[in-house]
């Protein structure tokens, strides 16, 4: 078993819909938790990061944790074409450097 | 956040040859680290480069293979060895920095990657 599972894709909305992505993990020692967008042909870049269980919203993007259940999810509301691209979920351990990273969804908005 | 760059952007080798891969960053870094992004799959850390010693690899990756530098605080390249099709992904830099706020708020930042296409 992967230690961090996510969904693939491919995901394909109409613009304006409310998007929803997840992951899912096995390790509890996981304390930190980001959400990175890749762009085709260019590297992540960091979206979104979230301490421990709850909530954090930045303009359209809401991310939630609940450690009780190994649950992470990124919301997107109003999505548009430009949030075309493939989302990684990522964690890591308290005190630690390294990223445990999920295969990544890759989103389609289209008009 | 931080200024990463890569050279070469995208490459296409032969099989049985090396290819050094450099990244550069705007300012000076602690920690810096190298990644392989296969299709399909998760990113996975090859090693993270250390400023005046040997970098530290991850299981399944070794030093004959992927032989890394970090002759200083912006600077460190990844040679992939004796190349083979297998080889063929896309290679990331990445950089811990320090976020604004409390708890263990160090975070990566990645360079836009080398597409490597091993023949």
């Amino acid at each position: 078993q992967k230690e961090v599972e996510q969904d693939p894709g491919p995901l394909s909305v109409p613009e304006g819909a409310i998007v929803s992505l997840n992951c899912t993990y096995s390790n509890s020692a996981f304390q930190y938790f980001m959400w990175y967008r890749q762009y085709s042909r260019k590297g992540p870049e960091l979206l979104m990061y979230t301490y421990s269980s709850g909530n954090k919203e930045d303009g359209r993007f809401t991310a939630q944790v609940d450690k009780s259940s190994k649950y992470i999810s990124l919301f997107i509301r109003d999505s548009q074409p430009s949030d075309s691209a493939t989302y990684l979920c990522a964690m890591k351990r308290g005190g630690g450097n390294k990223l445990t990273f999920g295969t990544g969804t890759q989103l389609k908005v289209e008009l | 956040s931080a200024v990463i760059s890569q050279k070469p952007s995208r490459d296409i080798c032969q099989r049985g040859t090396s290819l050094t891969i450099q990244c550069q960053v705007d300012s000076q870094v602690t920690m810096m680290f190298w990644y392989r992004q296969q299709p399909g799959q998760s990113l996975t850390l090859i090693a993270t480069a250390n400023q005046g010693s040997e970098a530290t690899y991850e299981s399944g990756f070794v030093i004959d293979k992927f032989p890394i530098s970090r002759p200083n605080l912006t600077f460190s390249t990844l040679t992939v060895s004796n190349m083979s099709p297998e080889d063929s992904s896309i290679y990331l830099c990445s950089v811990s920095r320090q976020r604004a706020g409390g708890h263990g708020t160090d975070t990566q930042y990645f360079g836009p990657g080398t597409r490597l296409t091993v023949l």
